[in-house]
């Protein structure tokens, strides 16, 4: 157990339709990454939160959105679905910078059909 | 730019054997270096990293990486595969936070 929560585990919607993606970090844990694994594109960065900023994206998609909140939890919102986003959504937290360990939570499996 | 590439999307050995599993990594400035371990229906779990100071990084479950300059690489090894080494393995790189990750490796083992 990462100490990482992350809710749904499974979440199945029609194409269309919004839905949010709920990640709890490790006790402390300032910083909040979220990654997007799917069988075409692999593990790629999506965005980073800092102690409720936004400090770096990837290749986040504009209908795609994320927050973080007071109590440091961050929700990442995903609008106007479409069939690729079918992916797992997974989040990490870490108390530090590059160098340390980022922490994994289960993941979101999000099925659009 | 950083970018990772894993060679072989699919290694087999059998138990007892010898576990290579290749990394090689490109990046302007020095790297961090991460190998991450993902079970069936799990999230990604560490094995190793690197950030500075003795090349030759030992994780857990007995694994361990070299991290080579010369040859940008960071390639995973253990002496001798268990049935629970099956799983899905990806190299990572690192400089600002953001992980880039390799394609990942399905490591199977046969009895």
């Amino acid at each position: 157990d990462s100490g990482v929560t992350q809710t749904p585990k499974h979440l199945i919607t029609a194409t269309g339709q919004r839905v949010t993606l709920r990640c709890s970090p490790r006790s402390g844990d300032l910083s909040v990454y979220w990654y997007q694994q799917s069988l075409d594109q692999g593990l790629q960065f999506l965005i980073q939160y800092y102690n409720g900023e936004e400090r770096a994206k990837g290749n986040i998609l504009e209908r795609f959105s994320a927050q973080q909140f007071p109590d440091l939890h961050s929700e990442l919102n995903l609008s106007s679905l479409e069939l690729g986003d079918s992916a797992l959504y997974f989040c990490a937290s870490t108390s530090g910078g590059a160098a340390y360990e980022q922490f994994f939570g289960p993941g979101t499996r999000l099925t659009v059909l | 730019a950083q970018s990772v590439t894993q060679l072989g999307s699919h290694v087999s050995v059998s138990e007892g054997a010898l576990v290579l599993l290749r990394c090689n990594y490109s990046s302007s400035v020095p790297p961090y270096l991460f190998w991450y371990v993902q079970y069936p229906n799990q999230g990604l779990q560490l094995l190793l990293k690197y950030t500075t100071g003795a090349t030759l990084v030992k994780g857990i479950n007995g694994f361990e990486a070299e991290f080579k300059k010369s040859e940008t690489s960071f390639h995973l090894t253990k002496p001798s595969a268990h049935m629970s080494d099956a799983a899905e393995y990806f190299c990572a790189v690192t400089y600002t936070g953001k992980l880039i990750f390799g394609q990942g490796t399905t490591l199977q083992v046969k009895p």
